[in-house]
């Protein structure tokens, strides 16, 4: 498989909770990305963090990465029902992006 | 733009049939790829054009599969024969700029009996 690691699998929490997914990879990179797939759609990007930076923001969405430990989170803060969607890590290394097998966030209203 | 178009949504198919699968990217994007989404496997990167030059087919699971991409606005993926461990969810992506933003199409779901 060429799937990266993330975990956990699936979380579940109340609306207005932080929710954390993590992505682990094995390889050097170029950036990592995270994306977003509703149930049944097509993939939608959400942040895009270089190799050589440590911390991104984009609105409710907060993203780390430490290349030492080849690991990224994604924070996402008072979070909403409407975030409910599984959430991807997509890492490139040399010419090729190798997606993670995905967290399943369920916000519950 | 309307952004990444494929077509169609849902194809169910007899094995042995071909199925050829299209997709219009979003005009101005030198990148074109086509990935594959199994419960098993996830999402896996079959083939990527730039420029409407195939670069790497190196994810294409066997001879069965082709791509092609005639213009910057038109990218097909064929399989022949079909077999039913093909079923899966097809989508299309393109970008501006390589393995940066891509942007997804709504996906192809087939179905191979």
């Amino acid at each position: 498989s060429q799937q990266g690691e993330e975990d956990p699998q699936a979380l579940s929490i109340q609306e207005g909770e932080n929710a954390t997914m993590n992505c682990s990879y094995k390889t050097s990179i170029n950036n990592l990305q995270w994306y977003r797939q509703n149930s049944g759609r097509g993939l939608v990007h959400l942040i895009l963090i270089r190799s050589n930076e440590r911390e991104k923001h984009s609105g409710r969405l907060r993203v780390t990465l430490d290349t030492s430990k080849k690991s990224s989170s994604l924070l996402i803060t008072a979070s909403r029902a409407a975030d409910t969607a599984s959430y991807f890590c997509a890492y490139t290394g040399g010419f090729k992006t190798i997606f993670g097998a995905g967290t399943r966030l369920f916000v519950k209203a | 733009d309307a952004g990444v178009i494929q077509s169609p949504r849902h194809e169910v198919t007899e094995m042995g049939q071909e199925v050829t699968l299209r997709c219009k990217p979003i005009s101005g994007h030198d990148y074109l790829f086509w990935y594959r989404q199994t419960m098993m496997r996830g999402l896996e990167l079959l083939i990527y054009f730039n420029n409407n030059v195939p670069i790497d087919d190196s994810g294409m699971p066997e001879d069965r599969f082709s791509a092609k991409m005639p213009n910057a606005s038109f990218s097909t993926l064929k399989i022949q024969p079909s077999e039913p461990r093909d079923s899966a969810v097809y989508f299309c992506a393109s970008s501006l700029e390589g393995f940066t933003e891509a942007f997804f199409g709504q996906g192809t779901r087939l179905t191979v009996v």
